[in-house]
């Protein structure tokens, strides 16, 4: 079993739509990383939480530390949104990733 | 510098030979991660510095791997007697201190025939 599952693996969606991804892990953490991985390969950090919610353009992540899951939504989605978005769960000096969900935005 | 950069950006060796590889991380970022992305695979986490020190080194996948960081800044990541199945991307990444915001380098394209 691995200690973090996003859902789903692949997500195809029209350009506008309302988008989620979920994560959820089974240790306990200090911290939870939500990363974006370009077709080219570079990744890019989107938020890091510890509690709560955290919004950044589009973007809005939260966490729930009792049920231990996190989501990532992307609201009016834009054919330049698709990657691959990765949950990254770190508890004591490990990192824990997800195998990550890989989002297409079709126009 | 303005980012994490890393050295080489590709590098082709054989089996058997001794490959360093070299993360320099944004100036002041006490943090240093090292992971590593085989071709259509997830990440893997293998070594996390806070300054100079690594306080597990579990996530290393070999004794053929070590890692050091010096001065609190650069750090390498050796592989000893490389085999095939250490062909991967190797990504640093840095953060001003643990459980903060990561800055990833390009990362290490390593082939090993």
């Amino acid at each position: 079993k691995n200690e973090v599952e996003q859902s789903p693996q692949n997500l195809t969606a029209q350009e506008g739509e309302f988008i989620t991804i979920n994560c959820s892990y089974s240790v306990g953490i200090s911290a939870l990383h939500w990363l974006q991985q370009h077709p080219g390969g570079g990744i890019v950090s989107l938020f890091m939480l510890s509690s709560g919610k955290k919004k950044h353009g589009r973007l809005i992540a939260t966490i729930n530390i009792q049920e231990k899951h996190s989501s990532l939504h992307i609201t009016a989605s834009h054919p330049r949104d698709s990657a691959v978005y990765i949950c990254a769960a770190i508890t004591g000096n490990q990192f824990y990733f997800g195998t990550g969900t890989s989002l297409t935005v079709i126009p | 510098g303005a980012g994490v950069s890393q050295s080489p950006s590709n590098k082709v060796t054989e089996k058997g030979k001794d490959v360093e590889l070299r993360c320099d991380p944004i100036s002041g970022h006490t943090a240093l991660y090292w992971y590593r992305q085989s071709l259509g695979q997830g990440l893997e986490f293998l070594i996390y510095f806070q300054g100079n020190s690594a306080p597990d080194k579990s996530g290393l996948p070999s004794d053929r791997f070590s890692a050091e960081r010096t001065g609190g800044s650069v750090s390498t990541l050796t592989i000893q007697r490389t085999q095939q199945e250490d062909s991967a991307v190797y990504l640093c990444a840095s953060s001003s201190d643990r459980d903060e915001k990561l800055f990833f380098g390009s990362g290490t394209q390593l082939s090993v025939l």
